[in-house]
């Protein structure tokens, strides 16, 4: 079993749903970082916690340490968030970051 | 501020050959990581430095694989000698600081080992 798993794998949605990207993490970890691969391959980093929430325009991210379980929420999605969501997690024992296998985000128009 | 800048976009050597790639992290960053990414493996971490001393090379496959850091303002990573299982997207990154700090990623380059 993989230390950071992600669901679903793959979301399809139309243009102005609500989106929710979960990432569960089976040790214990220092932080938690999600990032967004566009179709073109670059990455960007788009949060980095290790408590409660954290809001970037219409993205939302929540971690619960105690259920070892995040949550990235994208408001009102648009096409343009298209991409692949990444979730890392830094293992506090190790201290190295650990990543999960994606989930790739379709919105349609 | 130009970014982290990786070069080259795209490497296509034969197996056996000496593959150098590049990185110029953002001025004032202090901490450079080496990734790679396949679509087997996802993406995996295989060195960092912090100011520009090599501070967990763990990650590292093998030891065809070797990463440098001369200045703050530079860094290889090299594979002698190449394989075909090398063939990855390699993105490297830099932040201000490992644990606080975000992480700013290059667009990579594309190496194809023949």
């Amino acid at each position: 079993k993989n230390e950071v798993e992600q669901s679903p794998q793959n979301l399809t949605a139309q243009e102005g749903e609500f989106i929710t990207i979960n990432c569960s993490y089976s040790v214990g970890i220092s932080a938690l970082h999600w990032l967004q691969q566009h179709p073109g391959g670059g990455i960007v980093s788009l949060f980095m916690l290790s408590s409660g929430k954290k809001k970037h325009g219409r993205l939302i991210a929540t971690i619960n340490i105690q259920e070892k379980h995040s949550s990235l929420h994208i408001t009102a999605s648009h096409p343009r968030d298209s991409a692949v969501y990444i979730c890392a997690v830094r293992s506090e024992d190790t201290d190295k970051l650990i990543f999960g296998t994606g989930t790739r985000l379709q919105v349609f128009p | 501020d130009a970014g982290v800048i990786q070069s080259p976009r795209h490497e296509v050597t034969e197996m056996g050959q000496e593959v150098t790639l590049r990185c110029k992290p953002i001025s004032g960053h202090d901490y450079l990581f080496w990734y790679r990414q396949t679509m087997m493996r996802g993406l995996e971490l295989l060195i960092y430095f912090n100011n520009n001393v090599p501070i967990d090379d763990s990650g590292m496959p093998e030891d065809r694989f070797s990463a440098k850091m001369p200045n703050a303002s530079f860094s290889t990573l090299k594979i002698q000698p190449s394989e075909p299982r090398d063939s990855a997207v390699y993105f490297c990154a830099s932040s201000l600081a490992r644990t606080e700090g975000k992480q700013y990623f290059g667009p990579g380059t594309r190496l194809t080992v023949t």
